[in-house]
């Protein structure tokens, strides 16, 4: 079993749609929980980061956390095109992190 | 935050040659790391690379075939030697969060195909 799983989708969605992308992991030891987007022939770049169960808000971008049920969630709110991009999570346990595989998101004007 | 340059940003290599990847920081850090990403996989740690001494390498990856050098706080080289069409891939330096190291930051990769 993989240590970190996320659907690879594709995803594609219409302008303005709200976005759920999903991670669910297995090692109950993780105590940081991350969001990267990457643009294509771009390296990661942090979205977004918690550390405990619950949700955290940045703008349009909502992260979510249920370590009960080692499940990780990034909403985005009125998706716009620029927000095509792959979206990786990602989890840390000392100085180990553990990636999913990406969801490639595309959202159609 | 830290900006990262990597060099060349993509190659193209006959099989049996070796390619050098450099990697640049605009800042000291201590920790440095390189990572694999090929299609529809995560991406994979090959090693962590400290300043002054011998980088660490994953399961799975050796130092004959992926020589890492460190010679100071902002520099790191990749090489990937002797190689085959299954090394095709795209390789990124990463550092961590110089406030926060739970963040780490990524350069902008160099894009491998071997023929």
């Amino acid at each position: 079993q993989k240590e970190v799983e996320q659907d690879p989708g594709p995803l594609s969605v219409p302008e303005g749609a709200i976005v759920s992308l999903n991670c669910t992991y297995s090692n109950s030891a993780f105590q940081y929980f991350m969001w990267y987007r990457q643009y294509s022939r771009k390296g990661p770049e942090l979205l977004m980061y918690t550390y405990s169960s619950g949700n955290k808000e940045d703008g349009r971008f909502t992260a979510q956390v249920d370590k009960s049920s080692k499940y990780i969630s990034l909403f985005i709110r009125d998706s716009q095109p620029s927000d095509s991009a792959t979206y990786l999570c990602a989890m840390r346990t000392g100085n180990q992190f553990y990636f999913g595989t990406g969801t490639s998101l595309t959202v159609i004007p | 935050s830290a900006v990262i340059s990597q060099k060349p940003s993509r190659d193209i290599c006959q099989r049996g040659t070796s390619l050098t990847i450099q990697c640049q920081v605009d800042s000291q850090v201590t920790m440095m790391f390189w990572y694999r990403q090929q299609p529809g996989q995560s991406l994979t740690l090959i090693a962590t690379a400290n300043q002054g001494s011998e980088a660490t390498y994953e399961s799975g990856f050796v130092i004959d075939k992926f020589p890492i050098s460190r010679p100071n706080l902002t520099f790191s080289t990749l090489t990937v030697s002797n190689m085959s069409p299954e090394d095709s891939s795209i390789y990124l330096c990463s550092v961590l969060g110089l406030a926060v190291s739970y963040e780490q930051y990524f350069g902008p990769g160099t894009r491998l195909t071997v023929t």
